[in-house]
């Protein structure tokens, strides 16, 4: 069964800053893609990147980036330049190449950003 | 840009009562998906659709809940007899296809309120 780790509940970044998310997770299948979405107050989950288990290059997405270190299984997300709109929980998630699976959610991690 | 849309945004109900909520996945979108997110808590996976006929199901997903796609633009999830641990914001979410490399995009939810 997969599971996704986010030890991080809380996280405070200054405004122009980069912050790192972490997240781990785990998978007996060896093909599987790591996800990053964001929730802002409002509610909706907006996807940020993605990550497959088989990429060489981590990804990045503008701001984002994920630290990809499979031998560690971890994914964490590294926003560059903090903006006050970055404010919100950030989910990690995955899903393993198992037919139709579901994605699998961390418990998230709220980040705050301070002007 | 496609986007999935989703229908009410805040649906208050009785306990006991019936309610459907409605889901307009992106147009060429094959595979979809309900989860849902309890206030405060990560989101959790309810259940799959491709074809017409569900792919898979979470032990949440019990026989008080159904999904349909009534034609081709709307899929619904239809609790028979609302409860008032059903309270949690509803996604739906689609996909093109429905390996591990392939994004679900979410809509901005529906808030269920039992009373």
């Amino acid at each position: 069964a997969q599971k996704i780790t986010q030890t991080q509940p809380g996280m405070f970044v200054q405004e122009k800053e980069a912050v790192t998310l972490d997240c781990t997770y785990d998978t007996s299948d060896p093909s599987y893609g790591l996800f990053w979405y964001k929730q802002p107050s409002s509610g909706e989950m907006i996807f940020l990147i993605y990550q497959g288990s088989y990429d060489q290059q981590n990804a990045t997405e503008g701001r984002y980036s994920l630290n990809f270190q499979k031998a560690r299984k971890s994914a964490n997300l590294v926003i560059s330049a903090s903006q006050l709109g970055d404010s919100a929980m950030y989910f990690c998630a995955m899903r393993d190449a198992s037919g139709n699976t579901p994605l699998v959610f961390g418990k998230g991690t709220r980040l705050s950003v301070i002007a | 840009e496609p986007e999935v849309t989703q229908t009410p945004s805040h649906q208050v109900t009785q306990m006991g009562q019936e309610v459907i909520l409605r889901c307009v996945p992106i147009s060429n979108h094959l595979y979809f998906y309900w989860y849902r997110q309890i206030l405060g808590q990560k989101v959790e996976f309810l259940v799959s659709f491709y074809n017409n006929e569900i792919s898979e199901k979470s032990e949440i997903f019990d026989d008080q809940f159904s999904v349909e796609r009534p034609d081709g633009s709307n899929f619904t999830l239809k609790i028979r007899s609302t409860k008032l641990e059903d309270s949690a914001m509803y996604f739906c979410a689609s996909s093109v296809q429905a390996d591990h490399i392939d994004t679900q995009y979410f809509g901005p939810g529906t808030r269920l309120t039992v009373l």
